[in-house]
This record gives structure tokens, sequence and C-alpha cells, in this order.
């Protein structure tokens, strides 16, 4: 079974406007922790925000926040004004327990319009 | 600056050769990751390390060898035996578990191919 489920191959949203990238995973670790990366077409990955399983609030890091339902097993990222340069790949990836392995989601292209 | 540093950018390989992949990072982290990525798709590990002299395989470690002789360096070897090697090699970076909302830290990237 696959532990991290990102269902949209693509997207679209236009600059200045919200957007909602979808992730869900699957563990039966009461420890874990879940992290969102973008790539650009370099291929750099820069990492952009983390959650962990027993963090009460969800995580904002700027533009970027992170709706966290936990009974769900979703942690969708959400971009606050979009701007042409978020047009990337987004990753959302897993790590289980005490260990340092990341597992990572097929991804997800963002394409932002002017 | 501290980061990842992973050479060549770009690299071809010819049948039943070995190639090296080089990745050296002066963030003083302990544990170092090697991914593959394929076209499209999602980052694959292949191995990783926690500390010197010792390493572990990951999901997709046939047909690849790797080192971890100093902290610094964790150079990956692709081998003859690797019959698809084309694709996109990722090292990353870490502090140690117990740290876990510690993310890993990724270089640039190499571009390997076959002639």
């Amino acid at each position: 079974a696959q532990k991290i489920t990102q269902t949209q191959p693509g997207m679209f949203v236009q600059e200045k406007e919200a957007v909602t990238l979808d992730c869900t995973y699957d563990t039966s670790d009461q420890s874990y922790g879940l992290f969102w990366y973008k790539q650009p077409s370099s291929g750099e990955m820069i990492f952009l925000i983390y959650q962990g399983s027993y963090d009460e609030q969800n995580a904002t890091e700027g533009r970027y926040s992170l709706n966290f339902q936990k009974a769900r097993k979703s942690a969708n990222l959400v971009i606050s004004a979009s701007q042409l340069g978020d047009s990337a790949m987004y990753f959302c990836a897993m790590r289980e327990g005490d260990g340092n392995k990341l597992v990572f989601g097929a991804g997800t292209i963002l394409r932002v319009k002017s | 600056d501290g980061g990842i540093t992973q050479s060549p950018k770009y690299l071809f390989r010819k049948e039943g050769q070995n190639v090296t992949l080089s990745c050296e990072q002066n963030l003083n982290h302990d544990a170092m990751y090697w991914y593959r990525q394929d076209p499209g798709q999602g980052l694959r590990l292949i191995y990783y390390s926690q500390i010197v002299n010792d390493f572990q395989k990951g999901d997709i470690a046939e047909g690849y060898s790797v080192s971890r002789e100093k902290k610094e360096s964790f150079p990956l070897t692709v081998t003859s035996a690797q019959k698809n090697p084309t694709a996109f090699y990722l090292c990353a970076s870490s502090m140690l578990p117990g740290e876990s909302n510690q993310p890993q830290h990724f270089g640039d990237g190499t571009r390997l191919s076959i002639l």
C-alpha cells in the first residue's frame, strides 16, 4: 500500500489566489512527521514546512500552511497569494517513528498563471 | 555557506562501466542519504548512513554501492549491475533521529544518462 498519496498530478492556480495541494498518508505509528518540499525545474529540493503528529496547531511558514487532519490522515499544503515563482513540483513526505528515513509521494506539479 | 555539494551535475555512463557520484556536506550532519528520481515520479531511497563506516540499504539498493569513510562525504557508485541507471540522483543530509522536526537538506542533484 502507498504510504504517501498525492492524488493531483497537476494543478493550475491564478496568480495571487490560494491553492491547496492534497496529501494523505498511511501509518500505524503514533509518532511521525510530515514534510513538504518544493522542486523547481532546476531540480533542487527545497524544504517548505513540517508537521509533527503530536503538534496541536497546524504548521505555518510565511505563505505556506498545513491543513493537518489527523483522523483523516491528511496533511494538505495551502499556498496563499500564489506567485509565478511558486510554479514547481511539490512533494509530501513522511518520517515514521524515530527513524530518519523519508517516504515521498509522487508529487503534484503546480502551475501559476498570470 | 553551509550546504551539500553534488558533482558532477551531468554524468554519462557507458555500458558495463561503473561511475561514482560525489556528495559532500559541511553542515556537520551525521546522517546522509542517496535518492533516485525518475521522470515525473517521487524520490526513492537507495542507501543511507547514520554514522561514519556504517550504512544501510534503502528500498532500491541493488546495483549501487556506497562508502562513508568521512562524516562529510557519502559517494555513490552506480555499478554495471544497475541495468537502468538513467535517472536524477539526489543526495541529502540531516541531523540524527531524536531531532524529528529537522528536515533533510538536499544537494542540487546529478543527472546520469547512458551513452
